[in-house]
């Protein structure tokens, strides 16, 4: 799988726009970006995964850059308990294969 | 929604005893992973099953075991506990062979304790 970059922590006014960054700038042509969140201690919580093609679902949008070597997790209006620590993950699109998780983004959503 | 179980979702153990940790998935899911988090720590993969037959392997001790059932629910036994193993346990489901888009469902953790 390729490697990740993200910013180890980022701050949100409750209701504003989150924009969490990733950096994969190894990926390869079969590979996905996939978020997920893990809300303190309890299970990491699926929220989006995305090729090439934006993508957006009831939780989150996923902005992938035309070249696939960045990408973004929008979460519009962020609210207290989008405090979280997010992974950004790439893998292929296969059953059964683990999930990296390497080192999220603390997201700290204020008042 | 049915989610992800697991239990017991508090154990406590001594030094160089077993545990028995269960993972009961989605329902029509067939593919299962156990996930170990650390104090302070992301998580990390230990093993995965799919139809019953160990699909991926991470970093998992030689005293660790698993398997996944008839009925697709799991276990993860481990035996000589260390102070060390003391950690989350998370297990996740997914749909696996060549239908779905695989994201993984995890369950609430069984929070290990070995003293």
């Amino acid at each position: 799988d390729a490697k990740t970059t993200q910013p180890t922590s980022m701050d949100c006014a409750e209701g504003r726009a989150a924009n969490l960054p990733c950096n994969h700038s190894t990926i390869s042509g079969n590979e996905y970006v996939y978020w997920y969140r893990q809300i303190h201690s309890q299970g990491p919580q699926y929220i989006i995964h995305g090729l090439k093609n934006n993508e957006t679902n009831e939780m989150a949008s996923l902005i992938i850059t035309e070249d696939r070597k960045s990408s973004t997790l929008i979460l519009p209006h962020a609210t207290l308990r989008d405090t979280a620590v997010y992974y950004c993950i790439v893998r292929v699109l296969k059953g059964w294969y683990a999930l990296n998780f390497g080192k999220g983004t603390s997201l700290l959503v204020t008042p | 929604a049915a989610g992800v179980i697991q239990s017991p979702r508090h154990l406590i153990k001594e030094k160089r005893e077993t545990a028995t940790l269960k993972c009961y998935p989605i329902p029509r899911h067939d593919t299962v992973y156990w996930y170990q988090q650390g104090p302070g720590q992301d998580p990390q993969f230990l093993i995965s099953f799919y139809e019953k037959m160990q699909s991926d392997k991470g970093s998992i001790p030689d005293r660790f075991s698993a398997q996944q059932f008839s009925d697709y629910h799991s276990e993860l036994n481990m035996s000589s506990l260390e102070l060390g193993d003391s950690a989350l346990y998370f297990c996740a489901s997914s749909l696996g062979g060549t239908s779905g888009t695989y994201e993984q469902y995890f369950g609430p953790g069984t929070r290990l304790t070995v003293t």
